[in-house]
């Protein structure tokens, strides 16, 4: 079952903070962040692992609340080089995970 | 660092022919890794699993004597479309798991450039 992001997508101007929500059906063992930029491949952002872990690098966190079975990902003070679209996977048992349809963020100067 | 090289970057061929892809972590051993597929502004679709020394375990839907995995050693993964059609046109990205990080879906995936493929 495809966890469900939103927005769909985002236009900022550089500067603004940005929230992009994750929701799955289902229960969640894990939820993985990933962005990838148009033609590369997926960079690893960060994984949550634990209901009410929250974790960050630089200006960018999440949370993981494990009871409504979602992320959000924040992105604060948005730098040009944030824009990409943006997957939450999760880890549905343990040997794979099923990512969402994505959230593009543009970041406008 | 964990360095995945996924080659090539893109291909374009005749329908009929068959297309390997191969799939390498350049600086540390993966007994897992996966195949995706992806069009133009969607998802991830995980096509299949693929297991050093054992069986690929394919999603279902996935047609695995279409797409034929090999994982050959511990450092390369391939992933051949036999007989492609304009259909098969997407582009393919590999993930690699570091060996001996506990549970799969508990660890980060390390991503191929990926592989634009086009049939005509």
């Amino acid at each position: 079952q495809q966890p469900v992001q939103s927005p769909q997508a985002v236009i900022l101007r550089e500067g603004e903070d940005a929230v992009i929500n994750c929701s799955s059906s289902k229960a969640l063992y894990s939820v993985h962040w990933y962005r990838q930029k148009h033609g590369e491949a997926p960079i690893f952002l960060m994984i949550l692992l634990k209901g009410g872990e929250q974790k960050g690098h630089d200006k960018i966190s999440a949370s993981f609340n494990e009871k409504k079975q979602q992320s959000s990902l924040y992105l604060t003070a948005s730098q040009l080089s944030y824009s990409g679209t943006y997957f939450c996977g999760t880890g549905m048992g343990a040997q794979k995970l099923v990512f969402g349809q994505g959230t593009r963020l543009t970041i406008n100067p | 660092g964990a360095v995945v090289s996924q080659h090539p970057s893109w291909v374009i061929c005749k329908s009929g022919t068959s297309v390997k892809i191969e799939c390498r972590s350049l600086d540390f051993q993966a007994t897992t890794m996966f195949w995706y597929r992806q069009f133009p502004k969607q998802s991830l679709m995980l096509m299949a699993t693929s297991n050093e020394g054992s069986k690929a375990t394919y999603e279902q839907g996935v047609e695995k004597d279409k797409f034929l995995i090999n994982h050959a050693s511990l450092t390369l993964s391939t992933l051949t479309v036999t007989s492609a059609h304009p259909e098969d046109s997407s582009f393919y990205i590999c993930s690699a798991l570091r060996d001996g990080q506990g549970e799969i879906s508990n660890q980060p995936q390390h991503f191929g450039d990926g592989t634009r493929l086009s049939i005509l």
